[in-house]
């Protein structure tokens, strides 16, 4: 079963606007992570927060936590075209060692 | 450079031959992993290892083996491929589970 569930499953913007996506999980975890991937490539990791922040930054990008609602947002700010990609959330479930993904949301950002 | 590499990356077979796809790491990762990606499902984990001899069944190990007698290599066993193996494969690895992921560029395989 999917731990993380993101929304929405696609996203299409124009450059210079800002890109918000969510991810729902359902049990505890001790982090969650966001991961891109470019069209059929390896994921590339971004980010990780842990389950006492509540929000990270890095760049562009901005990761919040909300561990009552069990949700995380991803807003990426400012978005490029090379931004075009699919963004994947990842919790490390209630088993140590295991890292489960959503289904993704598919990014797409015109110039 | 550290780096996770998946072999082969592309590959046609047909129903029931054995294949192996191979994975090795350059960062002396402990944790290492296998995944597969379907339109529609995401990334669904196959098989897991947190260390050499130990390895742990993910969310969907049917049809496939593993082994992990070195920390650097996790190759995949398909023993008798299905068509309903057709797929994108992917190789990850971690100091630590529950960690960061560096991945491999995959590898797609098509059953026939």
């Amino acid at each position: 079963s999917q731990q993380g569930e993101e929304d929405p499953q696609a996203l299409s913007i124009q450059e210079g606007e800002n890109a918000t996506m969510n991810c729902s999980y359902k049990t505890s975890i001790n982090n969650l992570q966001w991961y891109r991937q470019n069209s059929g490539r390896g994921l590339v990791h971004l980010i990780l927060i842990r389950s006492n922040e509540r929000e990270k930054h890095s760049g562009r990008l901005r990761v919040t936590l909300d561990t009552s609602k069990k949700s995380s947002s991803l807003l990426i700010t400012a978005s490029r075209a090379a931004d075009t990609a699919s963004y994947f959330c990842a919790t490390d479930g209630s088993r140590g060692g295991k890292l489960i993904f959503g289904q993704g949301t598919e990014l797409s950002v015109k110039p | 450079e550290a780096q996770v590499t998946q072999n082969p990356r592309y590959l046609i077979t047909v129903t029931g031959k054995k294949l192996t796809v191979t994975c090795s790491q350059n960062m002396n990762h402990e944790y290492m992993s296998w995944y597969r990606q379907d339109p529609g499902l995401g990334l669904r984990q196959i098989y897991y290892s947190m260390n050499v001899e130990v390895t742990d069944k993910g969310d969907v190990p049917e049809g496939y083996k593993v082994s992990r007698k070195e920390k650097r290599n996790f190759p995949l066993i398909l023993e008798s491929p299905s068509p309903n193996q057709t797929s994108l494969y992917f190789c990850a690895s971690s100091w630590r589970g529950g960690q960061p992921q560096h991945f491999g560029d995959g590898t797609r395989l098509s059953i026939l």
